[in-house]
């Protein structure tokens, strides 16, 4: 069964960069009938799409983000990656990475998210 | 951007009531409209792809249905477990984006 798990540090200072990795067990990563993808969910918010990979390295993003964000895979480690930078208050959210079924574009197996704080 | 607009923001209903959560898109979006659960502190969890397709594993009191431009999410029979919040999803172009949610609270 297909398993995703998000990691990464839960406090970040403002100005910096966030770093998430989302870890993928139980099932192929380089499948072409998948890409993957991260979505948010500030605290008491709804949620927010940004930004999905496909392992022939293609990446869709948020274009409210897109200048702050980058996602990048490693199929060797069975991993893709998130990172945002400059990162404010408004970044303050749970994180949750998502396999993004291909052409459907919904997402079908969700991680069960990280909490990240942007403080000083 | 695909704006989507879910209606009402909450409901309170009994268990064995029937509920309708409405979702619009800003555009015509054909039949790419996708619905999610979301209980406290947990994931979303897939119901319902292509506005009427059933995901595998979830109960037919479930339904999803029209096109275009407008959506309904019908919860038939509620059941304790199905008091939670519901999101819609476009899934007709990039960037993706979600509705405001839909609140299913206990009566």
């Amino acid at each position: 069964q297909l398993q995703l798990q998000e990691s990464g540090p839960g406090l970040v200072k403002p100005s910096e960069t966030l770093s998430l990795t989302c870890a993928v067990s139980g099932g192929s990563i380089s499948s072409s009938d998948y890409y993957w993808g991260w979505v948010r969910q500030p605290p008491g918010k709804g949620l927010e799409w940004i930004g999905t990979i496909s392992f022939g390295e293609t990446t869709y993003y948020n274009p409210s983000l897109r200048s702050r964000v980058t996602i990048s895979g490693d199929t060797s480690k069975r991993q893709f990656s998130l990172k945002v930078s400059s990162v404010t208050a408004a970044d303050t959210a749970v994180y949750y990475c998502a396999r993004h079924v291909l052409r459907l574009h919904f997402m079908d197996v969700w991680g069960k998210g990280t909490t990240v704080i942007v403080s000083s | 951007d695909i704006q989507m607009t879910q209606s009402p923001s909450s409901v309170s209903a009994s268990v064995g009531d029937r509920v309708t959560i409405t979702c619009r898109a800003s555009q015509g979006i054909s039949s790419w409209l996708v619905w999610y659960q979301q209980k406290p502190g947990k994931a979303p969890k897939l119901l319902i792809y292509a506005a009427s397709s059933l995901q595998g594993g979830v109960p037919s009191r479930f339904s999803g249905s029209g096109s275009g431009t407008d959506f309904t999410l019908t919860i038939s029979n509620l059941q304790p477990e199905d008091f939670a919040t519901y999101y819609c999803q476009q899934s007709d172009s990039f960037p993706l984006t979600f509705g405001g949610g839909t609140k299913v609270q206990i009566k």
